[in-house]
């Protein structure tokens, strides 16, 4: 069965850096992009970027450029997505997934971040 | 780019039929067979119930059916139960980003 593990719940300060990870199984990590999503207490889905880690090909949307840094470790099978300085609003839940033409196939559980002083 | 516009809620009782619709335009629904839809229960993660327009994955009911027309596509859920009660999500294909996928709005589904 394809799985999308992500690590636990985070709570950090503002300003704080912050590394979270989607590890996959039961598939070729290589040949799927992944994608992380975010999603805001009580709002919708948001995507923030796609990445392939066959060539670490990596795309950002608009309003995540900058902002965030989508990585992989193909030795590991396993995505990232980091900030390097925190904000109240990155409080959100985050979602890794891997991504099909147009949407998404399989869904990680979330990582619920929360940035507070 | 502005996000596929869905209807914020619908409602229906049990045993019903409801649709929820997802506008686009020719640069994603319209131009393209991606679309796809997913269920959110609070707190937990989305759920895939249509991919491709119209396709079930493996272990999704039938009482869930996804079509097309133009430039909106539509889920519609069969024989309403209480547990269908969720977030809908639909995403398709665009021409018009760099990633290549846009999300609607979402729509709250109440069985009452």
């Amino acid at each position: 069965e394809v799985q999308l593990v992500q690590s636990g719940a985070e709570v950090k300060k503002p300003g704080e850096s912050l590394k979270i990870s989607c590890k996959v199984s039961a598939y070729t990590f290589t040949n799927y992009w992944i994608a992380w999503v975010r999603q805001m207490p009580g709002k919708g889905l948001e995507w923030m970027g796609i990445i392939y880690p066959g060539d670490s090909d990596t795309r950002y949307s608009p309003s995540f450029q900058g902002q965030v840094t989508i990585s992989v470790d193909k030795s590991i099978s396993t995505a990232y997505l980091q900030w390097s300085s925190l904000k109240a609003s990155d409080t959100a839940m985050y979602f890794c997934a891997r991504h099909i033409t147009g949407g998404v196939d399989v869904w990680g559980e979330g990582t619920t971040v929360t940035v507070s002083s | 780019q502005s996000a596929l516009t869905q209807p914020a809620s619908v409602s229906g009782s049990p045993g019903q039929s409801i649709t929820i619709s997802c506008t686009g335009t020719r640069s994603d629904v319209g131009g393209y067979n991606f679309v796809s839809w997913y269920q959110q229960h609070p707190g937990k993660a989305p759920k895939v119930m249509i991919y491709d327009v119209s396709n079930r994955p493996s272990g999704v009911s039938n009482r869930f059916s996804g079509s097309k027309s133009g430039n909106t596509a539509s889920l519609t859920i069969s024989g309403l139960q209480a547990e269908d009660e969720a977030d809908y999500y639909c995403s398709s294909y665009t021409s018009s980003s760099t990633l290549g996928v846009i999300f609607g709005g979402g729509t709250k589904l109440t069985v009452v």
